[in-house]
């Protein structure tokens, strides 16, 4: 029963491909976000959304979208991978409010080759 | 800009060893401070938090930490480590107040590896 889910867990393709990452969380949160962990453990935001709207956009290429049709879902499309694209993406969820706390999904390892 | 440094890259420790993992921070203003930790092949669960009051604040599995406005750290501690604490420990800042827009900034983590 677990309350953030990715998939794919484990990703491997080709530079120049597009691929999506979904994300759903069944704690009833309001706020989803993406976080991007690089080769030396960095865990750096991406994006938020607050009930389906943009909250936090961290100048991340525009080859990055995040899609979120309902405010349980935080999908991440990417376009045109390039290798330095090759790292673990965490999904995350929280309530809106300031002592909220985030919870993480486990990760997807994204390689491009 | 905000950031958040961790000084123990790796620490190796026997079982029963203390455990103190170092964790600053750089924002003035008022923060909330976190630890996550992440188990082999799991995801990022919170050990513990500090919002306001008790600058010593306990966690699970027997964790606590120390925040110390005047240096900006926040320190991990436990007295007598498991094997079974053997994981990646992340410290993490969120701006509070008026600038909280939900943002964790992360350090880059500490690897625990805990000998039998």
């Amino acid at each position: 029963d677990t309350a953030v889910s990715q998939t794919p867990k484990y990703l491997v393709t080709q530079m120049g491909n597009d691929k999506s990452i979904k994300c759903e969380q069944n704690l009833g949160h309001d706020t989803m976000y993406w976080y991007k962990q690089d080769s030396k453990k960095f865990l750096k935001i991406m994006f938020s959304y607050n009930n389906k709207e943009l909250i936090i956009n961290e100048t991340v290429p525009n080859r990055f979208s995040p899609k979120s049709p309902d405010k349980a879902h935080l999908n991440l499309h990417i376009n045109s991978l390039e290798l330095g694209d090759s790292a673990v993406y965490f999904c995350a969820s929280s309530q809106k409010g300031g002592k909220n706390i985030q919870y993480f999904g486990a990760g997807t390892r994204l390689s491009v080759l | 800009a905000q950031s958040v440094s961790q000084h123990n890259h790796h620490v190796i420790l026997s079982e029963a060893a203390s455990l103190e993992l170092g964790c600053n921070y750089s924002y003035g203003g008022t923060v909330n401070l976190f630890w996550y930790v992440q188990y082999p092949g799991q995801h990022l669960q919170l050990l513990l938090k500090y919002f306001s009051g008790d600058p010593l604040v306990k966690g699970i599995k027997g964790f606590e930490a120390e925040f110390i406005k005047s240096k900006f750290s926040f320190n991990l501690r436990k007295p007598s480590v498991q094997w079974s604490d053997t994981a990646e420990y992340f410290c993490a800042v969120k701006v509070a107040g008026t600038g909280d827009t939900g943002k964790l900034i992360f350090g880059q983590g500490t690897t625990l590896q805990v000998k039998p």
